[in-house]
């Protein structure tokens, strides 16, 4: 079935850099847009990211723009999330979510993202 | 930027209508997709395109969306369906809403 597996997360201090990963399988996973979204504890959903099927295009939110970068590795299935100069603000879970007539469907379990000092 | 508002909780006994609504300028233009989440899972999609819904989501969930208000009604509310709903319109960007929290009383 369709799946998502994001890895990747953990504590990480301010300024600092990480990446986070999501593996996708069950479908043509060079036949789709791929989103990040992330949730601040106790928050509410905040999209972050979405890279077109190939590649290609990529849009950012204005909070992360210019510090994360989105990629996607077809070979291995893999959707990535590259974070610099992180802030306190981004602590957050970082879903991925595979987009289908303009939704996002389905979603991984989240990877928890700690700035922290 | 593009906002999308609503109301923080919606209260319903079981069995009876919940309505959530979702407001944004000219939002019956786009599409609207509504996501539901439970405590400690992953969003999980139960409206897209404004009224369609997934094959494995019960009839009680529909959608419309129209003018600037696009709602989320739960038909027959039943315990399961206690959670956080959140509204997704597409505006030059993704957007998401505010969040409803959904009590079953």
């Amino acid at each position: 079935q369709v799946q998502l597996v994001e890895s990747g997360g953990g504590v990480v201090q301010p300024g600092r850099s990480l990446r986070v990963s999501c593996a996708a399988s069950g479908f043509t996973f060079n036949s789709y847009p791929m989103h990040w979204v992330r949730q601040a504890p106790g928050k509410g959903l905040e999209w972050v990211s979405v890279i077109s099927y190939d590649g290609s295009d990529k849009l950012y939110a204005d909070s992360v723009k210019g510090r994360f970068t989105i990629s996607r590795d077809i070979s291995k299935n893999t959707l990535y999330l590259q974070m610099n100069s992180l802030r306190v603000e981004d602590t957050a879970v970082y879903y991925c979510a595979r987009e289908n007539y303009v939704s996002l469907d389905p979603w991984g379990q989240g990877t928890l993202v700690t700035v922290s000092s | 930027s593009y906002d999308l508002t609503q109301p923080p909780s919606v209260s319903v006994s079981a069995g009876q209508t919940a309505n959530i609504t979702c407001s944004g300028d000219k939002l019956g233009d786009k599409f609207v997709s509504w996501y539901q989440q439970k405590p400690g899972q992953s969003p999980f999609l139960v409206i897209y395109q404004d009224t369609k819904r997934p094959s494995e989501i019960p009839e009680r969930f529909s959608g419309s969306n129209s003018g600037n208000t696009a709602t989320l009604t739960i038909s027959g509310t039943q315990a399961m369906d206690e959670a956080d709903y959140y509204c997704q319109a597409w505006d030059s960007t993704y957007v998401f809403g505010t969040g409803t929290k959904v009590t079953v009383l």
